[in-house]
């Protein structure tokens, strides 16, 4: 079946460096979301990606979409304690036509030490 | 988000009992979603429904239901039959069947067995 792998599951950081998460699909996508959820909160729409080879970004943080749309990545520049929750990619099941439904990767949990 | 309601916030559960929880949004979105988290883990899909008076199992939907009697409302019960039901329930919704719409949540339900 259709698998969705988020890498690292955990990730601890110095505040003022960098980190990225990556989310790696065993089959073509149409489109990849992303998602944050704060240490208690619920998971937060940040962005969506379509179009092969796409960039964007939203101040500290850069989403891209693989080439081949199998893989994507959330960069996030000198890393601030306000980043710290679990991100999470979700990408559409492959099969389910117009649904809505959205398979959620594991997230990588980013912990920031101040 | 301010337009999903879910209570209550914290709910326990005895044996055998059966327990509702309620989500109810007023973003005029036609699909909802129920979600269950387990600590450290992602969100795997419950219920879903596109469209009132009709709904579709999700991944684990063992031991619940659902019901969508109105477009704001969609209800999930716990029932007796899920033997492990402590985790965190998240509701929500999105705007209708497309591939391309993100999913807005509420700020969830934390379930725990007396």
């Amino acid at each position: 079946g259709q698998q969705v792998m988020q890498i690292p599951q955990y990730q601890h950081v110095q505040e003022g460096e960098d980190f990225t998460t990556y989310c790696n699909s065993s089959t073509t996508l149409s489109n990849i979301q992303w998602y944050k959820q704060r240490p208690g909160g619920h998971p937060v729409f940040l962005i969506q990606l379509v179009k092969s080879g796409e960039v964007k970004k939203q101040k500290r943080l850069t989403f891209q979409f693989g080439e081949a749309k199998k893989n994507s990545s959330l960069h996030i520049t000198a890393t601030q304690t306000t980043d710290v929750g679990t991100y999470f990619c979700a990408v559409p099941p492959q099969g389910s036509g117009n649904t809505g439904k959205l398979i959620f990767g594991q997230g990588t949990t980013l912990q920031v030490k101040p | 988000d301010g337009g999903i309601t879910q209570s209550p916030k914290y709910l326990f559960r005895k044996e055998g009992q059966n327990v509702t929880l309620s989500c109810e949004q007023n973003l005029n979105h036609d699909a909802m979603y129920w979600y269950r988290q387990d600590p450290g883990q992602g969100l795997r899909l419950i219920y879903y429904s596109q469209i009132v008076n009709d709904f579709q199992k999700g991944d684990i939907a063992e031991g619940y239901s659902v019901s969508r009697e109105k477009k704001e409302s969609f209800p999930l019960t716990v029932t007796s039959a899920q033997k492990n039901p402590t985790a965190f329930y998240l509701c929500a919704s999105s705007v209708g069947r497309s591939r391309n719409q993100p999913q807005h949540f509420g700020d969830g339900t934390r379930l725990s067995i007396l």
